[in-house]
């Protein structure tokens, strides 16, 4: 079976601070994709980033940047010089294949509060 | 402008009474999903469907139901056997093959479900 866990529930920050949140995934698959979502009050969940298990090259796109590290299991996420608009829940997830198809497994999110 | 459209956004239900929510896509997405997202909870699977007429239950299916009879539809009918139907709902879906955008699930803004 697939997890994925967020430990972190809530962080709050300081406007211009860096933040990390971190995702630690468990598959027995060696084939799947990992997901960073954002959820903004309004609701609708927006894509950030998709990575490959065969893709461990860290990408930074803007202020936010991501480290794959499959040796750990982890996923994680970096917003530099955070920003008020960045408060929002963010998910990570976890795409593998089954013999019925794809299914999309979801940490349970963290909550960023960035205060002015 | 190509998405993944939901409606309702609001929809109140009253108990003993089952309700259906629409998602419609036109991105020529193979694969569509249903999931639930409680307060302050992360989001967990109801079902998902590959390809026209085919569909599988997630980890929380019973109380729900669904079709799949166009490529571009999947609606979910909430029944009355379902006992605690109030939450928000996303639809989700996804193409397959190569390029970042295939193997990305997008999702629609959701609808919140209310018992009265």
């Amino acid at each position: 079976a697939q997890k994925v866990t967020q430990a972190q529930t809530e962080i709050s920050v300081v406007e211009k601070e860096d933040v990390t949140l971190d995702c630690v995934y468990e598959t027995r698959d060696t084939t799947y994709y990992l997901f960073w979502y954002k959820q903004p009050p309004s609701g609708e969940l927006v894509f950030l980033i998709r990575r490959n298990s065969f893709d461990e090259q860290n990408e930074i796109s803007g202020r936010y940047s991501w480290n794959f590290q499959k040796s750990t299991s982890s996923f994680n996420f970096t917003i530099t010089a955070s920003q008020v608009v960045d408060s929002a829940v963010y998910f990570c997830a976890l795409r593998v294949w089954e013999t019925s198809g794809s299914r999309l497994t979801f940490g349970e999110g963290t909550q960023l509060t960035v205060n002015p | 402008d190509g998405g993944i459209t939901q409606s309702p956004k609001y929809l109140f239900r009253k108990e003993g009474q089952n309700v259906t929510l629409s998602c419609e896509q036109n991105l020529n997405h193979d694969a569509m999903y249903w999931y639930r997202q409680d307060p302050g909870q992360g989001l967990r699977l109801i079902y998902y469907s590959q390809i026209v007429n085919d569909f599988q239950k997630g980890d929380i299916a019973e109380g729900y139901s669904v079709s799949r009879e166009k490529k571009e539809s999947f609606p979910l009918t909430v029944t009355s056997a379902q006992k605690n139907p109030t939450a928000f709902y996303l639809c989700a879906s996804t193409s397959f093959g190569q390029g970042l955008r295939r193997n990305t699930i997008y999702f629609g803004e959701g609808s919140w479900l209310t018992v009265v």
